[in-house]
């Protein structure tokens, strides 16, 4: 079992449409984050959260440390939100800061 | 402020030959990153230096690849020789202070690698 899991895997959306992406983890972390990856390889860091609720234009990325559970949500979907969402936790590990672990990211087409 | 940058963009190689790739982190940025990042999959960490020193090349293809960053600040990630299965986007990343438990990682565009 991967330590994070994201779902779902693929989704299809219709612009204007409310989109929700899930990333539940298995490990102690400091941090998540939700980062943006486009066709061609770039990675853009959409938010990094340790707590609570973060907003940003139509974006907003939650976390419930207790349930190890996050959700990113993109309110009123446009084509250029198509890409792939990627949640990645900051791992605590004793004696050392730990790395990023990532989930398989979550391909999302939002259809015009 | 600048980003962090890769070159090639795109690099295209027969098995067996060596390639490398290189990367500027954002300027001041002490922690640099190596991902390799197969299609389908999240990235991978092959290796992490501070400044000019490896924390961590746990996950690294010793036997094949190779990275270094010399002066603690650009770093170059070498394949020797090269394998199908090593076709994947290599992701190099830097961030501030490896101390701090909410350094941000800032990525930057990858390169794109094609073993035929």
């Amino acid at each position: 079992k991967n330590e994070v899991e994201q779902s779902p895997q693929n989704l299809t959306a219709q612009e204007g449409e409310f989109i929700t992406i899930n990333c539940s983890y298995s490990v102690g972390i400091s941090a998540l984050h939700w980062l943006q990856q486009h066709p061609g390889g770039g990675i853009v860091s959409l938010f990094m959260l340790s707590s609570g609720k973060k907003k940003h234009g139509r974006l907003i990325a939650t976390i419930n440390i207790q349930e190890k559970h996050s959700s990113l949500h993109i309110t009123a979907s446009h084509p250029r939100d198509s890409a792939v969402y990627i949640c990645a936790v900051k791992v605590v590990v004793r004696g050392s800061q730990g790395n990023l672990i990532f989930g398989k990211g979550t391909k999302l087409s939002v259809k015009p | 402020e600048a980003g962090v940058a890769q070159s090639p963009r795109y690099k295209i190689i027969e098995k067996r030959q060596s390639v490398a790739f290189w990367c500027n982190p954002i300027s001041g940025h002490a922690t640099l990153y190596w991902y390799q990042q197969i299609l389908g999959q999240g990235p991978k960490l092959l290796i992490q230096f501070q400044n000019n020193g490896v924390v961590d090349d746990s996950q690294l293809p010793k036997d094949r690849f190779s990275a270094e960053r010399l002066k603690g600040v650009d770093s170059t990630l070498k394949i020797q020789p090269a394998k199908l299965e090593d076709s994947a986007v290599y992701l190099c990343a830097s961030s501030l202070v490896r101390g701090s438990s909410y350094n941000e990682q800032f990525f930057g565009p990858g390169t794109r690698l094609t073993v035929l």
